[in-house]
């Protein structure tokens, strides 16, 4: 089985200021791992994915996270945030075969602060 | 870029009735699901669906939950007889194949609450 921990709830950072979103995760076969945005009043979106070979993944928005292998840790970051970042965030995995199911963290919501 | 579409996107309920939550996945999509959110929890996977049949599901959908895809567009989620624990924000999603490496494209959510 796998699980997903996300180390904070509520991020608030200001306005062009970097920011990272923690992730971490336990599975006992190895994943595909994925950040998820939602935007107020929107689905779930795709904001990268980690599947092999460079643990440096780039995504929209200026996004990117690093794959961690001996940490467990999928954490998120951009260098400067905007307004228009403020969402909620998820981390999700999942096993790279067998079930199909995305096992999501609790999520972190990103208040952008002017 | 095509999206999954949810309807309604609020609905209010009395404990014990029945609701049939709908969703529109992308048209060329064969894989579908529904996740849910309890407020402050987790997004937690409800169900999967391919080729007229459930591929997988959780412990939390047990017999008052149903799926459904009538008509070859809709896919719904029926929950037979709510429960005020029932109440929680209803995900539906969809992708083109069962690669697991492939991203699921959700629809915006149907926030479902039950009194």
């Amino acid at each position: 089985a796998q699980s997903v921990t996300q180390l904070d709830s509520q991020v608030p950072v200001f306005e062009e200021a970097p920011v990272e979103l923690r992730c971490n995760y336990s599975s006992s076969v190895s994943v595909y791992l994925f950040w998820y945005v939602q935007y107020p009043n929107q689905g779930l979106q795709l904001l990268l994915k980690y599947l092999s070979g460079s643990t440096l993944v780039k995504g929209i928005n200026g996004f990117e996270a690093e794959f961690n292998k001996s940490q467990t840790s999928f954490h998120l970051r951009k260098p400067s945030v905007h307004i228009s970042d403020t969402a909620e965030y998820f981390c999700a995995v999942r096993p790279l075969q067998g079930a199909q199911k995305l096992v999501f963290g609790q999520g972190t919501r990103l208040t952008i602060n002017p | 870029e095509p999206e999954v579409t949810q309807t309604p996107s609020h609905q209010v309920t009395q404990m014990g009735q029945e609701v049939i939550l709908r969703c529109v996945p992308i048209s060329n999509h064969l894989y579908f699901y529904w996740y849910r959110q309890i407020l402050g929890q987790k997004v937690e996977f409800l169900v999967s669906f391919y080729n007229n049949e459930i591929s997988e599901k959780s412990e939390i959908f047990d017999d008052q939950f149903s799926v459904e895809r009538p008509d070859g567009s809709n896919f719904t989620l029926k929950i037979r007889s709510t429960k005020l624990e029932d109440s929680a924000m209803y995900f539906c999603a969809s992708k083109p194949t069962g690669a697991p490496n492939e991203k699921l494209f959700f629809g915006s959510g149907t926030q479902l609450s039950v009194l």
